[in-house]
């Protein structure tokens, strides 16, 4: 089976550009996380999607940042505009619904801020 | 907010060496992942640990669930250059949504030298 799938792998923008993140889940995954992973702060939950609607977007950083799922099989993480303190690897996972606090993780897209 | 520590935050030894690493909160979790991450890619799960004093071995590798459900050890044997890399703990919350949130500790990247 393929894992999670992420595009783009790299991201460089420059500041004010909107950016796309995309990520395809693990197919019969009913859960989907975006996170985001700095050296300085680490690996943080910014929003998770179950059956496709947000649960919880708490960890979103502010009104720039939004989350879609339109589809089981396709989910986007846009930053409009983009500012250069947004830099870092933005990871995809899904899980299970019997098994929710498993997670597998995409490889992550590297986005640079310039 | 929950936080999991761990220690230490660097770990550089020999081949062939033991080492433990640390994960450590005030907050009880209905379960604990392990992952390890390496360069240029996403998490990968190693383990899940449920019950309190609960006790995995995966080759090498040895986790541990505190009795309380609040810490967790790794432990590695006769560690190898291929166990280098970012290890993280990660505790899971149930979401009265009926979700499962992970919260991740702050990593141990373990350097093993040949």
């Amino acid at each position: 089976d393929a894992g999670v799938i992420q595009s783009p792998r790299h991201e460089v923008t420059e500041m004010g550009q909107e950016v796309t993140l995309r990520c395809k889940p693990i197919s019969g995954h009913n859960s989907l996380f975006w996170y985001r992973q700095t050296m300085m702060r680490g690996l943080e939950l910014l929003i998770y999607f179950n059956n496709n609607v947000p649960i919880d977007d708490s960890g979103m950083p502010e009104d720039r940042f939004s989350a879609k799922m339109p589809n089981a099989s396709f989910s986007t993480l846009k930053i409009q505009p983009s500012e250069p303190r947004d830099s870092a690897v933005y990871f995809c996972a899904s899980s299970r619904v019997f098994r929710p606090y498993e997670q597998y993780f995409g490889p992550g897209t590297r986005l640079t801020v310039t | 907010t929950q936080l999991l520590e761990q220690s230490p935050q660097f770990l550089s030894i020999q081949e062939g060496e033991n080492l433990t690493v640390y994960c450590n909160s005030s907050s009880v979790f209905s379960s604990l992942q392990w992952y390890r991450q390496e360069p240029g890619e996403g998490p990968v799960l190693l383990v899940t640990v449920v019950t309190g004093g609960e006790v995995k071995k995966l080759k090498r590798l040895t986790f541990q669930f505190g009795d309380a459900r609040k810490d967790s050890s790794l432990h590695i044997t006769a560690a190898q250059t291929g166990d280098t890399g970012l290890y993280l703990c990660a505790g899971a919350t149930m979401n009265n949504n009926a979700g499962n949130m992970l919260t991740f500790g702050g990593g141990t990247r373990l350097m093993v030298k040949p």
